[in-house]
């Protein structure tokens, strides 16, 4: 595709369910990330891949997130127990690398909502 | 740690130029980019600066001053599209990630 993709674009759960949301990266994106967006708040960081070196999870909030990204394309963000607080946008974004991790494309995110 | 700082809101009227101010605080910075976002949307690139100076990019112009820790984004001809959320983010040590401020909402009004 010509953009970063994600599904669902909503998700409804109840607490304590899993949730696991998917990213499809721009083709020939090495670098991936993973953000999560309140509303009306800013973006924060939760995990970051390049290539196939070990992932960078010093933004993921809890041992509940976790994320893989299979094949250095597709990648998956994991929330186990799911809690209310969890409720958010979760945007998915690639550039090139990470020489241009200034400039990332982003995806239309998915909306979960956690009951 | 790091800290960006917006204004989290500012009106201005269509046909007129607006300065959006992002001050930082970080170790190992490289560089400052901008980020637009409309209500619903994703965010989409809009300029980055890693010298000091201003880059002009047709309506948009982003400006950083390093020594400050420092930098705007000004928005010339306002139109009603302009309306959303301009974040700053700023990126470390030629690195990976980037760290985005708040944001902030601007409202063109008629």
């Amino acid at each position: 595709g010509a953009g970063v993709s994600q599904s669902p674009s909503n998700k409804v759960t109840e607490k304590g369910k899993d949730v696991e949301l998917r990213c499809d990266p721009i083709s020939g994106h090495t670098a991936l990330y993973w953000y999560r967006q309140s509303l009306g708040q800013g973006l924060e960081f939760l995990i970051y891949f390049q290539g196939n070196s070990a992932p960078d999870k010093s933004g993921l909030p809890s041992d509940r997130f976790s994320a893989e990204r299979t094949g250095g394309s597709v990648s998956t963000l994991t929330i186990q127990r799911t809690q209310q607080e969890d409720s958010a946008v979760y945007l998915c974004a690639s550039s090139w690398d990470q020489g241009t991790a200034y400039e990332q494309y982003f995806g239309p995110g998915t909306r979960l909502t956690v009951t | 740690g790091q800290s960006l700082e917006q204004p989290s809101e500012v009106t201005a009227v269509e046909g007129a130029i607006v300065q959006i101010n992002c001050t930082y605080q970080t170790s190992g910075f490289y560089g400052l980019s901008w980020y637009q976002q409309h209500d619903g949307g994703a965010p989409t690139f809009l300029s980055y600066n890693a010298l000091d100076g201003l880059e002009e990019t047709g309506r948009f112009s982003s400006f950083l001053s390093r020594s400050d820790s420092y930098g705007y984004l000004l928005l010339q001809e306002l139109q009603m599209k302009d309306s959303a959320s301009y974040f700053c983010a700023v990126r470390r040590n030629a690195g990976n990630m980037l760290t985005f401020g708040g944001g902030t909402r601007l409202m063109v009004k008629p």
